[in-house]
């Protein structure tokens, strides 16, 4: 069965550093990769998705991530925190020809002044 | 506005009185899916829909029904509510499989 693994259930940072969110797959096929971001109160929002197009993929407010095959990973990725990324991030995957989405346990990110 | 609107935003009721959480698109949306967000669980898949009257189950679909009458339209029923389904609750939709997922802003359920 599909599954994700976030590492980390939440992560601190200083504002200015390097953010790095860990997702890993199991996955027979290659698999359509989300990340969603969800800020207090809300619903969940679009940063990013894989769809085999590149592997390094660039997403809203200067995200990215990479899909490493051969580790079966999708990390998140931030050059430089700012206050206004504290929030839950998800990272989903949905198997290719299906409909089923498996979301990860989320990570809370905190930006430290 | 394109959107996603769930109602109530929360909601607090008893065991075994039943309830309908309504969801609405104004996207044209062909596919649209119901999740559960619990602390340390994540969201998991209850149902989903890929076109009206096609609906199937996803990862926790115990508890809840769900109907795909008009393509906009996708309610959650819970016949019957028990304490374990307290939780906050969200729709979404979506153009097809390698679009992304548009979230209503969440239905927080509380069963006494």
């Amino acid at each position: 069965a599909q599954s994700v693994t976030q590492l980390g259930s939440h992560v601190s940072v200083s504002e200015g550093a390097l953010v790095l969110l860990r997702c890993n797959y199991s996955s027979s096929v290659p698999p359509y990769l989300f990340w969603y971001v969800q800020y207090p109160n809300q619903g969940l929002q679009l940063l990013l998705k894989y769809t085999s197009a590149a592997t390094l993929v660039k997403g809203i407010n200067g995200f990215e991530a990479e899909f490493k095959k051969s580790e079966t990973s999708f990390h998140l990725t931030k050059p430089s925190a700012h206050m206004s990324d504290a929030a839950e991030y998800f990272c989903a995957v949905r198997t290719s020809g299906t409909y089923k989405y498996i979301f990860g346990t989320g990570t809370r990110l905190k930006v430290l002044a | 506005e394109a959107q996603v609107t769930q109602n109530p935003r929360y909601l607090i009721t008893v065991t075994g009185k039943k309830l309908t959480v309504t969801c609405s698109q104004n996207m044209n949306h062909e596919y649209m899916s119901w999740y559960r967000q619990d602390p340390g669980l994540g969201l998991r898949q209850i149902y989903y829909s890929m076109n009206v009257e096609v609906t199937d189950k996803g990862d926790v679909p115990e508890g809840y029904k769900v109907s795909r009458k008009e393509k906009r339209n996708f309610p959650l029923i819970l016949e019957s509510p028990s304490p374990n389904q307290t939780s906050l609750y969200f729709c979404a939709s979506s153009w097809a499989q390698d679009s992304p997922l548009h979230f209503g802003n969440g239905t927080r359920l509380t069963v006494t």
